[in-house]
């Protein structure tokens, strides 16, 4: 039971490359979600998505972008890093009845040096 | 728009003795769920407790409880028999039943660092 699987656990950019943050879940959620965590805060929403083919912005939208194609996957997109993309990213996901918990991936920290 | 607020950035306990980590809210919304989310060192965020707002019972979990005060916007975590393994980062969220208002996305509190002494 894998639930929600990210890719990579770590990586280092250089400022102006690009990457994408892998996301995947088999729990066949409707919902799911990007965040990301800086020092001493919270987790602020990036972009979250109600099912194939829907997402819509969070909080913190800028520099991003991702796509729902299947059910199962939500990847995250980084255009032109900059330093303050520099920090940890989790995707999650959610059922639309049932469970109301979200369930986490493990986290992708990101560098961009 | 909700709010959560943890007012505690640092905790610290003995092992074998309570703590108790605060939150408060803001909300407009009658019903929704809160939760504590607990994040060790390996960055696994893992569902430590939740709490549905429509239950006046407070929720358990072996040494954790929750105490819920709708009224007052407050949703405390206590920590009973504290062990080594509790340090970590908590989180307090809130998600909005009304799942149509942003997919259900959880909002998240600032968190709390919670060390365990031996």
């Amino acid at each position: 039971n894998a639930g929600v699987t990210q890719t990579p656990k770590f990586r280092i950019l250089k400022i102006g490359q690009s990457m994408t943050l892998q996301c995947t879940q088999d729990m066949n959620h409707n919902y799911m979600y990007w965040y990301r965590q800086d020092p001493g805060m919270g987790l602020k929403l990036i972009y979250y998505s109600v099912g194939a083919g829907i997402t819509d912005k969070g909080e913190v939208p800028n520099g991003y972008n991702v796509s729902r194609s299947t059910t199962e996957d939500f990847p995250l997109r980084l255009e032109l890093a900059a330093p303050s993309q520099t920090s940890v990213y989790f995707c999650a996901s959610a059922a639309r009845q049932g469970g109301v918990e979200a369930f986490f991936g493990q986290g992708t920290r990101l560098t961009v040096v | 728009a909700q709010t959560v607020t943890q007012s505690q950035p640092e905790m610290s306990v003995q092992e074998a003795e309570t703590v108790t980590l605060s939150c408060t809210y803001d909300t407009s919304e009658s019903d929704y769920y809160l939760f504590w989310y607990k994040q060790p060192p390996s960055r696994q965020m893992i569902l430590v407790i939740r709490q549905e707002a429509y239950k006046q019972q407070n929720a358990t979990e072996n040494r954790f409880s929750v105490n819920f005060q709708k009224a007052a916007k407050s949703f405390s975590l206590k920590i009973s028999d504290s062990q080594l393994g509790d340090a970590a980062m908590y989180f307090c969220a809130y998600r909005s039943a009304a799942f149509y208002n942003q997919g259900g996305k959880l909002i998240f509190g600032q968190g709390t660092e919670l060390s365990v002494k031996p």
